[in-house]
């Protein structure tokens, strides 16, 4: 039984390229939420996501991000025209209904490491 | 909005002792907290999640207690071992999300 998968693990990108972020949540689940973790920082909410919809982007930047969740295949996390101060971890997890009111648990993937140069 | 504390940042202990790690939130309207450990480089790892109408939980050697009126979680974690050694994070769940403490980066000396 597969957790949840992330990849890649390790990311390199110069200034102002693109990074896609993908995330496989756990089999059944069907809720993902990306975290973001910077250095000497907690994790800092960005996006909560169910097949084909966003549910809660209150925590992504409102220009260069961006999250979906198809019918098939991974979450992808986007971040257009990177920038030094996104270098972080980024974290997914997934659940198999909704945190409120079924007290689901949250299962992390072991996140990307996203390294802007 | 949420704010979730952990205390100490840091704690070192000799193997076999009972330690207890604590967060504290401010907000008290909370479906459920929830307790992981975090490997260097890792992702993280549920230990425990204990909901709003619970005082605890057990799972082995680790026991989580909730007392939401005051705000407060521990994790009590008896005879610790060398592989205990992990920052162990407290989060807490008022609806759509789960807002993180930055953790207690606990070291079990052997």
């Amino acid at each position: 039984n597969a957790g949840v998968m992330q990849n890649p693990r390790h990311l390199v990108r110069r200034r102002g390229q693109e990074a896609r972020l993908r995330c496989s949540p756990m089999k059944g689940h069907s809720h993902v939420y990306w975290y973001r973790q910077l250095p000497e920082e907690g994790l800092k909410f960005m996006v909560y996501l169910q097949k084909e919809n966003i549910i809660d982007e209150s925590g992504m930047p409102k220009e260069r991000f961006s999250a979906e969740f198809p019918k098939e295949g991974p979450s992808i996390l986007r971040i257009q025209q990177v920038v030094r101060g996104d270098s972080a971890a980024y974290f997914c997890a997934s659940s198999t209904r909704s945190m409120v009111p079924n007290n689901s648990p949250l299962h992390f993937g072991n996140g990307t490491r996203l390294t802007v140069t | 909005k949420q704010e979730v504390t952990q205390i100490p940042a840091a704690l070192s202990v000799p193997e076999g002792e009972n330690l207890v790690l604590n967060c504290s939130f401010t907000d008290s309207a909370i479906y459920n907290l929830q307790w992981f450990r975090q490997d260097p480089g890792k992702g993280l790892t549920s230990l425990l999640l204990i909901q709003s109408s619970q005082r605890e939980q057990t799972s082995g050697r680790l026991n989580a207690s909730l007392d939401k009126s005051s705000g407060r979680s521990t994790l009590y974690i008896a005879a610790s071992q060398p592989g205990d050694s992990a920052t162990y994070l407290c989060a807490v769940n008022p609806g759509n999300q789960f807002y993180f403490g930055t953790g207690t980066s606990l070291t079990v000396i052997p």
